[in-house]
């Protein structure tokens, strides 16, 4: 069973759309959410994190949390040619109730054409 | 501030060969983190380092290992290479902080590693 899902995609949205992509998690008492940009052969970026239930704003980016449903969201928008990239949601989740470490899904591919 | 650096960022080893990795993290991050990114798998959680101790592990068997230095620079260890290992080893540098599990992290630009 997958621990931290995302729809692989790709997601395809015309240059100044709003890109919304969504990643959903099963550990409950998670409080650590975040979300990477990855380039085809380059390492992932931090875009933003999330702690709190709401929106967190970030220029053209927008993280949702929604602990209640677990999922988390991030919006971009007015999307540009340069944001496609594979989007990673980090989730902070506590395998074996060990400590709790980020658990990645496997990314949203998104490509934004002109 | 200079980032996360790798090295080396290429390799090609043999099946049968051991390999060692190396991460020097941001000036000030005492933690670091270590991954393994495959096209299969994705992105997962080797074990992460905080002063000098392993902190946290993940699922993968002993012949991975690691260790860090006083200096909070880290590296890897694969011993005994198989056909599988083949992927990117990406390194994570984080403040302390609360836990791995609460801190961002910041990627180096990963080794990427070939077994024939």
């Amino acid at each position: 069973q997958k621990e931290v899902e995302q729809n692989s995609g790709p997601l395809s949205v015309p240059e100044g759309a709003i890109a919304s992509l969504n990643c959903t998690y099963s550990d409950r008492g998670s409080q650590s959410f975040f979300w990477y940009r990855q380039y085809s052969g380059k390492s992932p970026e931090l875009i933003m994190f999330i702690y709190s239930n709401g929106d967190k704003e970030d220029g053209r980016f927008t993280a949702q949390l929604n602990k209640a449903s677990q999922y988390v969201s991030l919006l971009i928008r007015d999307s540009q040619p340069s944001d496609s990239a594979t989007y990673l949601c980090a989730v902070n989740l506590r395998p074996s109730g060990g400590s709790y470490i980020p658990t990645f899904g496997r990314g949203t591919s998104l490509i934004v054409h002109p | 501030k200079a980032g996360v650096t790798q090295t080396p960022r290429y390799l090609i080893k043999t099946r049968g060969q051991q390999v060692t990795l190396s991460c020097s993290p941001i000036s000030g991050h005492r933690s670091v983190s270590w991954y393994q990114q495959t096209p299969g798998q994705g992105l997962q959680f080797l074990f992460e380092y905080f002063s000098e101790t392993q902190r946290n592990k993940g699922n993968f068997p002993g012949r991975f290992s690691g260790r860090q230095f006083s200096n909070s620079r880290s590296e890897m260890n694969v011993s005994t290479l198989e056909l599988g290992d083949s992927a990117l080893y990406l390194c994570a540098s984080s403040l302390a902080g609360r836990g791995l599990g609460y801190n961002e992290q910041f990627f180096g630009p990963g080794t990427r590693l070939t077994v024939l």
